[in-house]
């Protein structure tokens, strides 16, 4: 999990902006998910990609976007039309070789609304 | 879809003593499960995995056991140590899926 980086640590939103999650790793992992964590609770998954210019929607895609043009990297967009954005967000990524595999997080990025 | 449910929400032990998490998943197909240890404020780091093919695994205070026919799976925590107070988090996964589905986790509080 130390090839896995987030950034920023922290972020702060303004109301109607949009605002982007950086997520890069250099483990050669074909997969990368994006999961929120809100206080107390447990993880739930935004969106996954298991291949470069392809992604799936996870159970809470409403109010996200996400890109993956380079294996390493999968930016998370947090859009406007999120109306309760704050929480910990959690990048992780995993080997592809055929499924039920390890899946490593990065460090997060604490999103809070100003 | 697939479902894990996780026991119980907290738990708090003295030091020395064992401490045991228990999990139930849904879907009969799964047949990887990981387990997760999150410090506050931290990300959550594997600790320990077990596949449907193997019915114990240890490592060193830690162990997890698999019982497939009831689908559900134990981690179990020998001679705790004031640092393992954390949140575990269980989780499951079928085969030929990438999508973990994790349990609501356990926060554990190791009493010194």
């Amino acid at each position: 999990d130390g090839g896995i980086t987030q950034s920023p640590k922290y972020l702060f939103r303004k109301e109607g902006q949009n605002v982007t999650l950086s997520c890069e790793q250099n483990l050669n992992h074909d997969a990368m998910y994006w999961y929120r964590q809100d206080p107390g609770q447990g993880l739930r998954l935004i969106y996954y990609s298991q291949i470069v210019n392809d992604f799936q929607k996870g159970d809470i895609a409403e109010g996200y976007s996400v890109s993956r043009e380079k294996k390493e990297s999968f930016p998370l967009t947090v859009t406007s039309a999120q109306k309760n954005p704050t929480a910990f967000y959690l990048c992780a990524s995993s080997i592809m070789t055929g499924g039920g595999e390890t899946q490593y997080f990065g460090p997060g990025t604490r999103l809070l609304v100003l | 879809g697939e479902n894990v449910e996780q026991h119980p929400s907290t738990l708090s032990v003295q030091e020395g003593d064992s401490a045991v998490i228990k999990c139930t998943y849904s879907d009969s197909a799964s047949n990887y499960f990981p387990w997760y240890k999150q410090e506050l404020g931290k990300r959550p780091q594997l600790i320990i995995d077990i596949r449907s093919n193997v019915g114990e695994k240890k490592d060193q205070r830690i162990a997890v056991t698999l019982n497939k026919t009831a689908k559900h799976f134990s981690l179990h925590i020998t001679e705790t140590q004031p640092e393992d107070s954390a949140v575990y988090f269980c989780a499951a996964v079928r085969e030929s899926s990438y999508k973990l589905i994790f349990g609501s986790g356990t926060r554990l509080l190791v009493r010194p």
